[in-house]
């Protein structure tokens, strides 16, 4: 069945360093693929997605490849601010079925 | 644009009790979701709904949890009875018709079993 491997956390960094937070995934076919964001005590957010190999996603500084030979969607923001810490999952959906299945999330943290 | 409604933010109950949860989704969307959440890990879709049929609910356990969506639009969730395995946020979800739409989630229910 599909799966989303997740880098695991906790992830703390200071302002202004580069953020990578790895994705990788196992689907029968072609899946889009997606960031979703969960600041403290609120739902999920979706922050990017890709639809197709080569796809890029991006939002608010944010990006991600979709990599088919790697199946691979890591998450990237070059400079991180205290705003961004927040939970990130990394998840897929197959065509035709918009169920998605998710990773297990990393918890990112920004210190001042 | 409103977003998903969820209620209530917070319940507490004992085991062997029984709790439901109510989603009202972004109007005019046909496709609504169940997600549990537990802690440490990424959701898990329980059941989803185009408009009031069920699409897929081969991950809700049966015996205990129920779903309805009436006439297309709000839906509860219930657990009876609960186990404390069920502690976990719920988290409802709606997206619109056609490929690819992008689900639009509510601020969950915590769930805690004493």
């Amino acid at each position: 069945g599909d799966s989303v491997t997740q880098m695991e956390g906790p992830v703390t960094l200071s302002e202004e360093a580069f953020l990578t937070i790895n994705c990788t995934y196992t689907a029968t076919g072609y899946p889009s693929l997606f960031w979703y964001v969960q600041y403290p005590g609120e739902g999920l957010q979706l922050l990017l997605k890709a639809t197709k190999a080569d796809d890029k996603g991006s939002n608010k500084g944010f990006e991600a490849t979709y990599r088919k030979e790697t199946t691979s969607f890591h998450l990237e923001k070059g400079s991180v601010q205290v705003s961004d810490s927040a939970v990130y999952f990394c998840a897929l959906s197959d065509p035709g079925n918009e169920k998605l299945t998710f990773g297990t999330g990393t918890r990112l943290t920004i210190i001042p | 644009e409103a977003g998903v409604a969820q209620s209530p933010r917070y319940k507490i109950i004992e085991k062997r009790q029984s709790v439901a949860f109510w989603c009202n989704p972004i109007s005019g969307h046909a496709t609504l979701y169940w997600y549990q959440q537990i802690l440490g890990q990424g959701p898990k879709l329980l059941i989803q709904f185009q408009n009031n049929g069920v699409v897929d609910d081969s991950q809700l356990p049966k015996d205990r949890f129920s779903a309805e969506r009436l006439k297309g639009v709000d839906s509860t969730l219930k657990i009876q009875p609960a186990k404390l395995e069920d502690s976990a946020v719920y988290l409802c979800a709606s997206s619109p018709d056609g490929y690819n739409q992008p689900q639009h989630f509510g601020d969950g229910t915590r769930l805690s079993i004493l």
